[in-house]
């Protein structure tokens, strides 16, 4: 079984400054998905960005970036110019490539709560 | 295009109680999720289904059940709820061939408070 981790249960960062999330993963899979999610006070989850495996360009969008390293089973979630919108839980999610019932979920990883001061 | 809705927001009930939550997926998705998020067990997988029928089922005791109906609305229901049971309810929904570039997409979720 796919296993996620996020070491940090909460971080903070300066408005306008840098902060990078952490999450390590595990697994026996060779191609799967792994995503960020944001989960502001409203609770709905927001993708923010996904990465394929077989994929070995980081993914972008925008001010977000992820640094994947596949060897180190790692995906960090790097934040550039933080916004106050920003403030959220962060969840690390893994998804098996592979088709059939049983790989249809996400494995998520218990989150980190970023706090961003003005 | 409306989102994923989910009712109720809130919900209080007492333990040994059954309670029933609804999710009504994105217009054209045929897959619908279901997720318990609790502050000490993060998001946990419950179950998945697809055009009426369950695909995947996560680690849940027998109590908690699902269906889906023609429509692609599901609901779940959990019988004779237990104080753990307190928890959000997130349902999420997509087109349902999990290809690599399917999204999905969360709703709100239902708070559900067991005293």
């Amino acid at each position: 079984a796919q296993t996620v981790t996020q070491s940090q249960p909460e971080m903070s960062v300066q408005e306008a400054e840098t902060v990078t999330l952490s999450c390590t993963y595990d697994t026996s899979e060779s191609d799967y998905y792994l995503f960020w999610y944001k989960q502001p006070p409203s609770r709905q989850m927001i993708l923010v960005i996904r990465q394929e495996a077989y994929k070995q360009q980081n993914a972008t969008e925008n001010r977000f970036s992820v640094n994947f390293q596949k060897a180190a089973k790692s995906f960090s979630l790097k934040i550039s110019d933080s916004q106050l919108g920003d403030a959220a839980m962060y969840f690390c999610a893994y998804r098996s490539a592979k088709s059939g019932g049983s790989n249809y979920k996400l494995t998520f990883g218990k989150g980190t709560l970023l706090t961003v001061n003005p | 295009k409306a989102g994923v809705t989910q009712t109720p927001r809130y919900l209080i009930k007492t333990r040994g109680q059954q309670v029933t939550l609804s999710c009504s997926p994105i217009s054209g998705h045929r897959s619908v999720s279901w997720y318990q998020q609790t502050p000490g067990q993060g998001l946990q997988f419950l179950f998945e289904y697809f055009s009426e029928t369950q695909r995947n089922k996560g680690n849940f005791p027998g109590r908690f059940s699902g269906r889906q109906f023609s429509n692609s609305r599901s609901e779940m229901n959990v019988s004779t709820l237990e104080l753990g049971d307190s928890a959000l309810y997130l349902c999420a929904s997509s087109l349902g061939s999990w290809a690599a570039n399917e999204k999905l997409f969360f709703g709100s979720g239902t708070q559900l408070s067991v005293l």
